[in-house]
């Protein structure tokens, strides 16, 4: 079973600053099947990408995903106030443990 | 737009069941898998399984094979979860969410229903 490593645990970042966050597969996957979500306090998850690099509806372009193989990357450009938060990766059933973007 | 609404909180002692409910609307049900995704508290999200609503199949997670049953029913558009022989550990919000069978992303999400287990 394919394991999903996210780093950092924690990131401390201020607004307008750019984010990368990893997620590293145990084994190679395929990028067609790893998504990225974001989760606020209190409510469900919102699908970010998917197939590793395209934005879900709605989701602005300061977000951007690439990688391949066992190494993932999301990248958020310019920290917005809403963007605090905490970020998983995911691919088939499997979660990463998630990364989170603290204000610094 | 695709929506879900989930049934309410629960309590249950060690030891019953308990099942969860997801009504579907706003898309063509048989389009999506229905998969079931549990955060404990303070914990990040772990995935129990999933169910195609076009074929009734399923697929659970090792760790919960034998103790957790996926269904849906058509006519009513809606998706269920049971767990059984429930334990502390499974004190949770599940959440439901729409997966999409050509990328595997789960599109879109339940709001969580809080399962507490308690004596």
């Amino acid at each position: 079973e394919i394991e999903l490593t996210q780093s950092p645990g924690t990131l401390s970042l201020s607004p307008g600053e750019r984010a990368t966050l990893s997620c590293r597969a145990s084994q190679s996957v395929s990028s067609r099947f790893l998504a990225w979500y974001q989760q606020k306090p209190g409510q469900a998850p919102r699908l970010l990408m998917y197939s590793t690099s395209i934005r879900a509806t709605g989701i602005p372009d300061r977000f951007s995903g690439s990688g391949s193989g066992t190494d993932f990357t999301l990248t958020i450009s310019r920290l917005e106030p809403e963007d605090f938060a905490v970020y998983y990766c995911q691919q088939y059933g499997t979660f990463g443990g998630g990364t989170k973007v603290e204000i610094k | 737009q695709a929506q879900l609404v989930q049934s309410g909180a629960e309590v249950k002692q060690p030891g019953a069941s308990v099942q969860v409910s997801c009504q579907a609307s706003g898309y063509t049900f048989s389009n999506y898998g229905l998969v079931w995704v549990r955060q404990a508290p303070g914990q990040g999200l772990e995935c129990m399984g999933w169910i195609s609503v076009f074929n009734g199949n399923t697929n659970y997670a090792r760790k919960f094979q034998g103790r957790v049953t996926l269904t849906t029913d058509t006519s009513t558009r809606s998706g269920y979860m049971e767990l059984r022989s429930l334990r502390s550990d499974d004190t949770a919000v599940y959440y439901c969410a729409l997966m999409t069978t050509v990328t595997t992303s789960f599109d879109h999400w339940g709001q969580g229903t809080l399962v507490t287990v308690s004596s």
